[in-house]
């Protein structure tokens, strides 16, 4: 049961152009949603962080919108960079109820210089 | 990365071994958690536990998969009689209270 989805498994983007990752959620007691970014043979790395009382967070080029009437939350990079190049895994949680994290399965992201 | 220490990187075994990864923490973390990615996959959930405790464990296989973190020591995920399917990089992480997760740089289980 995937209640996390990215379902785009790839994209790929012009450098200085805006990168724009998608994710879907199921649960509607999610209230609490996290990017990770993640290079070959490395762990993730957190990126940014969103909680269900707001709608957008912001920290340098990268922007995190939720919409929780839709179930979707986005990440946007602006301007994209190579070094941006890896797999973005979006999470999500339910505060208060136990620390499980629900992963996607990872957008492969490409900035082509 | 840095803080959360996966060892072995890469271990290479045979059908039918036992396989152990371990995995310590940042410091001050009491929270660790466990996934799976297999080739082509996303992150999977395995175990979440506490010091001493096991808090969820609904998303580890039902036999020969199992889990510690002892009052000392590092987390320990155990894998009996490993099959070719049980080729995956194990990913651990580590949190605070409600934070959020610190991964290490994983294990790469390899079966013959």
């Amino acid at each position: 049961d995937q209640q996390v989805k990215q379902n785009s498994p790839s994209l790929s983007v012009q450098e200085g152009r805006i990168s724009i990752l998608n994710c879907d959620y199921t649960n509607s007691m999610f209230d609490y949603f996290l990017w990770y970014k993640k290079y070959p043979a490395e762990g993730p790395t957190f990126l940014i962080s969103i909680s269900s009382i707001k709608d957008k967070n912001e920290d340098g080029r990268f922007t995190v919108f939720l919409n929780k009437s839709a179930k979707h939350l986005s990440l946007h990079i602006v301007p994209s960079q190579p070094g941006d190049s890896a797999v973005y895994f979006c999470a999500a949680n339910t505060r208060g109820t136990g620390n499980q994290f629900y992963f996607g399965t990872g957008t492969s992201l490409t900035v082509i210089p | 990365n840095a803080g959360v220490m996966q060892n072995p990187r890469h271990l290479v075994r045979r059908r039918g071994q036992e396989a152990r990864l371990r995995c310590s923490p940042m410091k001050g973390h009491s929270h660790v958690y466990w996934y799976r990615q297999l080739p082509e996959e996303g992150l999977k959930f395995m175990v979440y536990l506490q010091k001493e405790n096991i808090i969820d464990e609904s998303g580890m296989p039902k036999e020969r998969f199992s889990a510690e973190f002892p009052k000392e020591g590092p987390s320990i995920l155990r894998i009996q009689q490993v099959v070719r399917g049980d080729s995956a990089a194990y990913f651990c992480a580590s949190s605070d209270s409600n934070q959020p997760q610190h991964f290490g740089d994983g294990t790469r289980l390899s079966i013959l």
